[in-house]
């Protein structure tokens, strides 16, 4: 067990429509990523934050969105969902912004959109 | 940009013989790098990182990964495999999209099924 907390599991919902995925990082952990897993791009980062402010992003569509909360927890947001939006998204923390820290992953949140 | 490449979809091997996942690397500066596995339904738990020193790094469940600098690679590597070490296996390196902050790119994997 990573320590990583993403909320739900599984999510099933229709074109059009806005999610949002939840994620609690290991305590004590300042810094929280998002990434899309899909089985055609692969592994992609979406988004960093670290203790509250964005830090980083990445490949993260305008119609999605995230923010770290003052608990550390983050949110994942995403709006006008399409049909290629289903995938795996996953949150990752570590404790410090630093070179050398690896990344703890939680299980992820299945988004279904159909 | 910094970027990997696993170069094999898959590896097949069978049970009790050694096995080495391929990764290659691109990088400006020092290259860090990073071994993570995905088992069915569950998100990427850390294997093992180079980061500097020993071209050979020791990592979880009696995976090694040697690090090549004039090939650029960075192969996972394991003397014996188990049919529980199947799964699927990326190779990560450090990138830096805004300074001071630190992200992993990822391979694309490489499935690894071990038969028995």
């Amino acid at each position: 067990d990573s320590g990583v907390t993403q909320t739900p599991k599984h999510l099933i919902t229709a074109t059009g429509q806005r999610v949002t995925l939840r994620c609690s990082p290991r305590s004590g952990d300042l810094s929280v990523y998002w990434y899309q897993q899909s089985l055609d791009q692969g592994l992609q980062f979406l988004i960093q934050y670290y203790n509250g402010e964005e830090r980083a992003k990445g490949n993260i569509l305008e119609r999605f969105s995230a923010q770290q909360f003052p608990d550390l927890h983050s949110e994942l947001n995403l709006s006008s969902l399409e049909l290629g939006d289903s995938a795996l998204y996953f949150c990752a923390s570590n404790h410090r912004d630093s070179y050398n820290s690896p990344l703890h992953f939680g299980n992820g949140t299945r988004l279904t959109v159909t | 940009a910094q970027s990997v490449a696993q170069p094999e979809d898959q590896v097949n091997v069978a049970e009790g013989n050694p096995l080495t996942v391929k990764c290659t690397y691109s990088v400006s500066g020092n290259p860090y790098l990073f071994w993570y596995v995905q088992y069915p339904n569950r998100g990427l738990q850390f294997l093992l990182k180079y980061i500097t020193g020993d071209n050979l790094v020791k990592g979880s469940y009696g995976f090694e990964a040697e690090f090549n600098k004039s090939q650029t690679s960075f192969h996972l590597k394991k003397p014996s495999a188990l049919v529980s070490d199947s799964a699927l296996y990326f190779c990560a390196v450090r990138d830096i999209k805004r300074a001071g902050s630190y992200q992993l790119t990822f391979g694309k994997g490489t499935k690894l099924s071990v038969i028995p």
